[in-house]
């Protein structure tokens, strides 16, 4: 079945470690996208990639990093995590047609102590 | 200044009622509008999807109008359930694709 996964869904950790977020999705959808979403507040695009070796930064200056090395596969990188980390962050993909929509993964909440 | 405004923040309604909610928005030169629902801790999953040339689109219990004249979307929900109650975010899109988020609507539906 065609989807878009995000692990971990939570996590937790001490400031300055290095996490990665991983986002796959199966769709074989060229562009994908990286998301950071606060408690009640719209959705800020932080990276995006076109396709293969393809990345962009997004509206939103982020700390984190990505990588494409895969069409399915696009992680998102923090060297060292603090607190001003903490939110909600989204991974979405689309097929990039006029109309055609973007497919969003169940988000991975982190929480930086 | 956010190119996509929604209102109302946030409503609570009884189970079997209807609502509105409303999407303004600024991006020009525009290609689509969508509305998504988001449930908590979830990603947003999308309800609707118009272009230029649609001024209305239903989905379920879900419809959404357009007015692409004086950039205006609105979302009804007709006779409302408890699963109901998440966040709704309205996303313009550019004809450079470049994607516009709403704050988002919550909906709270209680019993």
């Amino acid at each position: 079945e065609a989807d878009i996964y995000q692990t971990p869904r939570y996590l937790v950790i001490g400031t300055g470690k290095k996490i990665t977020l991983e986002c796959s999705q199966t769709m074989g959808h060229d562009k994908m996208y990286w998301y950071q979403q606060d408690p009640g507040m719209e959705l800020h695009l932080i990276h995006y990639s076109y396709g293969v070796n393809s990345t962009e930064k997004g509206d939103l200056s982020s700390e984190s990093t990505v990588s494409r090395i895969r069409t399915e596969h696009f992680p998102l990188t923090l060297e060292s995590a603090r607190p001003s980390h903490t939110s909600q962050y989204l991974c979405a993909s689309s097929d990039g047609l006029a109309g055609g929509g973007q497919f969003f993964g169940p988000g991975t909440r982190l929480t930086v102590l | 200044k956010n190119q996509v405004e929604q209102s109302p923040q946030s409503l609570i309604i009884l189970e079997g009622k209807n609502c509105t909610l409303q999407c303004n928005y600024t991006v020009s030169p525009f290609s689509n509008l969508r509305w998504y629902k988001q449930d908590t801790g979830r990603g947003p999953v999308s309800l609707t999807i118009m272009t230029f040339s649609e001024n209305t689109k239903s989905n379920g219990r879900y419809t959404a109008t357009l007015d692409a004249d004086t950039k205006q979307s609105s979302l009804h929900i007709t006779a409302s359930q408890l699963s109901d109650s998440a966040s709704y975010i309205c996303v313009v899109s550019a004809a450079d694709y470049k994607l516009s988020f709403g704050a988002g609507t919550t909906v709270t539906v209680r019993a």
